[in-house]
């Protein structure tokens, strides 16, 4: 059991390149989510699904896109990187059932965008 | 605007003194949690509550959830230097469990 797995670890891009974030879990959860962390700001939240097929926006959704093809997988894509960009972004999932909705953390990515 | 407010964002202490952050909503939240990262870490979860008033204690940490259900708090007593990391808390708000509101999160510095 992987739990949530984020690929890469480090991403270094330059201004305008486009790519994906990737993000897996192999626990069968129904809600995925992508964060990104900055220095006094916390997490944000970027865009979150609520199952295969169903995405939303969170706080901070402009610059990036998702989807959710897939109950394991939720790619998170920039379409032009730019610089304000640089961060640490957190992928995580938590089970649909309640009460126990605790959310489960990858590891993180971190991108720099010069 | 911030949905959950979370003091102080940042904390020094001496081994051995006590720290508490604390977290209010300008909503209503059906519960609370706590997440503790270390430095170069992710968020690992500590506990939930739920219900109004409800008080957990885990060994030194003493976590509790507001009558009104807007606020909670983290207390640690006497901190060790494993203490060290950032407190976050978040809540949901409604039966919506798909997004969870974040605290900006307190960053503990504990001196030995």
């Amino acid at each position: 059991n992987a739990g949530v797995t984020q690929t890469p670890k480090f991403q270094v891009l330059k201004t305008g390149q486009s790519m994906t974030l990737q993000c897996a879990q192999d626990m069968n959860h129904e809600y995925m989510s992508w964060y990104r962390q900055d220095p006094g700001m916390g997490l944000r939240l970027i865009h979150y699904s609520v199952g295969a097929g169903i995405t939303d926006q969170g706080e901070v959704p402009n610059g990036y896109n998702v989807s959710r093809s897939t109950t394991e997988d939720f790619p998170l894509r920039l379409l032009s990187a730019a610089p304000s960009q640089t961060s640490v972004y957190f992928c995580a999932s938590s089970y649909k059932g309640a009460p126990r909705v605790e959310q489960f953390f990858g590891p993180g990515t971190r991108l720099t965008v010069l | 605007g911030q949905q959950v407010m979370q003091i102080p964002q940042y904390q020094h202490v001496q081994e051995g003194e006590d720290f508490t952050t604390y977290c209010n909503s300008s909503t209503t939240l059906s519960n609370i949690q706590w997440y503790k990262q270390r430095p170069g870490g992710h968020p690992v979860f500590l506990i939930q509550l739920v219900k109004s008033g409800e008080v957990k204690k885990q060994k030194r940490l003493t976590f509790q959830f507001g009558e009104a259900k807007k606020n909670s708090s983290l207390h640690i007593t006497a901190t060790q230097t494993t203490d060290v990391g950032t407190y976050f808390c978040a809540g949901h708000r409604g039966s919506t469990l798909g997004r969870l509101y974040f605290g900006r999160g307190t960053q503990l510095t504990v001196w030995p």
